[in-house]
């Protein structure tokens, strides 16, 4: 079946030490999203990929990195300098040819100790 | 994008039609009303979406005014598998990013 995978579903840092979430797709989509949500709250655009090879930065990137070298994957890295980073994190993907709907990941929970 | 505004929480009876309603009344011409639900700590589901005409699907149906300037996501027959918070969100056609706000935190009860 297509759809999105996150891994792993919680994950815990040391403060002060960079991570990275894991997101891959087999949708054939190729637009790809990151979104970070904490409790009680809606979801906040983190970085966006439309292609292969580019990205653009959405309302909370401070903090945060990603690359897109391949159509199927768009990791993202939680740094030190973010300085709240325990959240929720899901990513997902949409292909603008159909129009009906984007595609989420079950998330990742990122809880810093 | 266009901005929505939605009610906070609803509850619904088990059974019973649930009405959600959204307003957006800074839509403009090519942006499409979109309808996610986010059942707690998984990702949103894509519900309907709808651009002027009123959608119906096997999950709901989108009523959208004449004016465009408001909708409503109506749930046939709530059952406690829908309780969940729903998210109201205009996009445009492009596959825009989504700006997701508060949403409804809609309870089904039995």
């Amino acid at each position: 079946d297509g759809g999105i995978t996150q891994s792993p579903k919680y994950l815990f840092r040391k403060e002060g030490q960079n991570v990275t979430l894991s997101c891959e797709q087999n949708l054939n989509h190729d637009a790809m999203y990151w979104y970070r949500q904490d409790p009680g709250q809606g979801l906040r655009l983190i970085y966006y990929s439309q292609i292969v090879n580019d990205f653009q930065k959405g309302d909370i990137a401070e903090g945060y990195s990603v690359s897109r070298e391949k159509k199927e994957s768009f990791p993202l890295t939680v740094t030190s300098a973010q300085k709240n980073p325990t959240a929720f994190y899901l990513c997902a993907s949409y292909d603008p040819g159909h129009n009906w709907g984007y595609t989420f990941g079950s998330g990742t929970r990122l809880t810093v100790v | 994008d266009a901005k929505t505004t939605q009610p906070p929480s609803m509850d619904c009876a088990e059974g019973r039609a649930a009405n959600l309603p959204c307003n957006h009344s800074t839509i403009s011409g090519n942006e499409y009303v979109y309808w996610y639900r986010q059942i707690h700590s998984q990702g949103p589901q894509y519900i309907i979406h709808g651009l002027k005409n009123n959608e119906t699907n096997e999950m709901a149906s989108l009523i959208i005014t004449e004016d465009r300037k408001s909708s409503t996501l109506i749930l046939p027959h709530a059952t406690l598998r829908d309780t969940a918070v729903y998210y109201c969100i205009v996009s445009g056609a492009a596959g825009n990013k989504l700006t997701f706000g508060g949403g409804t935190r809609v309870l089904v009860k039995p």
